[in-house]
């Protein structure tokens, strides 16, 4: 199947700092990958579609401005999680589309984010 | 972000048994996707749907898209113990866009 990585898997930062995770698309171009977030015993919250070359389309509630997303590539977009807080900890799962038409929906490792 | 209602939010259950799980919607879907996650993973994408009506197996697993296209139902047979996670349905309304939302997960415990 296909392979979606993220980059880091987990990382620790202080707050008021800004995170970079990475989600890439090893086999296959995706011009649009999905951000979720989720919280312990939670289902996926969907955060944001980015798209290749034009500005993210963000969920209703999701600040843009903390959640900073680029998708630069076919095969790379990042979210950056900018003055981060402790209310910010979570896991944060990327998906990619290999095929527009089927939209079978394939998920990166995640990445745990613990905000001290 | 909407939600899909799925259910039993949990289930213990004894090696050997089958499993059933649903997931509804108010929404009409074209596209249904089945995902088990493990502790600390990413989902993993189990069976897709994108007919009404359709039944499509993958090895024990069995999913079905729900004639209404409003609901979602997956079957596991003969449940073995690593088979143990949560079982997250999703959903995309349109054709564009690949927006899929999800289920609030079915955590899944398989006792030897």
């Amino acid at each position: 199947g296909a392979v979606v990585s993220q980059h880091p898997s987990r990382v620790i930062c202080k707050s008021g700092t800004s995170v970079k995770i990475e989600c890439r698309s090893l086999d296959f171009q995706a011009t649009t990958m999905f951000w979720y977030r989720q919280f312990p015993k939670k289902s996926l919250m969907l955060m944001a579609t980015s798209n290749e070359g034009s500005k993210a389309t963000y969920e209703q509630g999701v600040e843009k401005d903390k959640f900073l997303i680029n998708h630069a590539s076919l095969t790379l977009s990042t979210l950056t999680v900018t003055s981060a807080h402790p209310e910010d900890s979570s896991f944060y799962i990327c998906s990619a589309a290999r095929q527009v038409n089927t939209g079978e929906l394939f998920f990166g490792e995640g990445s745990r984010l613990t905000v001290l | 972000g909407q939600q899909l209602n799925q259910s039993p939010q949990s289930m213990f259950i004894q090696e050997g048994e089958d499993v059933s799980m649903n997931c509804t919607s108010s929404s009409i879907f074209n596209t249904w996707l089945w995902y088990k996650q493990d502790p600390g993973e990413g989902p993993v994408l189990l069976i897709a749907l994108y007919k009404a009506g359709e039944l499509t197996s993958n090895g024990r697993l069995t999913a079905q898209f729900g004639i209404t296209r409003k609901d979602s139902f997956l079957n596991i047979s003969a449940s073995i113990p690593s088979d143990v996670g949560i079982y997250f349905c999703a959903g995309r309304r349109t054709n564009t866009g690949n927006q899929f939302y999800f289920g609030t997960g079915t955590s899944l415990t398989v006792i030897p």
